[in-house]
């Protein structure tokens, strides 16, 4: 079973729309999240950081995590052209010099 | 803003021949990372490196890779003997504390 799951779409919506992506995993002791921005050919871009289930806003962007069902998510509301890009999640065991684990990524087209 | 820069953005080699992807890590930061993504798949953990030391690697990583911090500055990933299965993005990334990784824009190698 892979380690962490997520759906790569690719999932296109009008400008304007609320976007879901989400991810799940499989090892309970992942304990710290992120989702990461990622445009073609190019780096990861912190997004979102988060370690407690539930929610946390940040503009436009909500995360939620839901420790019990091993499930994280990401909202986009009032989506923009310019969110256009692939959605990375990833986890990991502790806040220290521990590797991220990525999942393969989910691709969003906003169209206008 | 600090950000982790790489260099060169794209590296083309023969198959055989040793590469070095360059890499300076934010200023502040102690704890680095490669990782690398083959198109299409899954951004992967290699190596990272604490205290002029590997702190952990991935079955990835073995005999033909290194990693070394040559000064204050610079954070290098070499690889031996290139195989025509490296082709792949090179990220690196950095941290301090408990904050997550932020990743550089990343190298393109191409083995031919």
């Amino acid at each position: 079973q892979k380690e962490v799951e997520q759906d790569p779409g690719p999932l296109s919506v009008p400008e304007g729309a609320i976007v879901s992506l989400n991810c799940t995993y499989s090892n309970s002791a992942f304990q710290y999240f992120m989702w990461y921005r990622q445009y073609s050919r190019k780096g990861p871009e912190l997004l979102m950081y988060t370690y407690s289930s539930g929610n946390k806003e940040d503009g436009r962007f909500t995360a939620q995590v839901d420790k019990s069902s091993k499930y994280i998510s990401l909202f986009i509301r009032d989506s923009q052209p310019s969110d256009s890009a692939t959605y990375l999640c990833a986890m990991s065991f502790n806040s220290g010099n521990t590797p991220l684990v990525f999942g393969k990524g989910t691709r969003l087209s906003v169209i206008a | 803003e600090p950000e982790v820069t790489q260099t060169p953005s794209h590296q083309v080699t023969q198959m055989g021949q040793e590469v070095i992807l360059r890499c300076v890590p934010i200023s502040n930061h102690l704890y680095f990372y490669w990782y690398r993504q083959i198109l299409g798949q899954k951004v992967e953990f290699l190596v990272s490196f604490y205290n002029n030391e590997i702190s952990e690697k991935s079955e990835i990583f073995d005999d033909q890779f290194s990693v070394e911090r040559p000064d204050g500055s610079n954070f290098t990933l070499k690889i031996r003997s290139t195989k025509l299965e490296d082709s792949a993005m090179y990220f690196c990334a950095s941290k301090v504390g408990e904050d997550t990784q932020y990743f550089g824009p990343g190298t393109r190698l191409t083995v031919l």
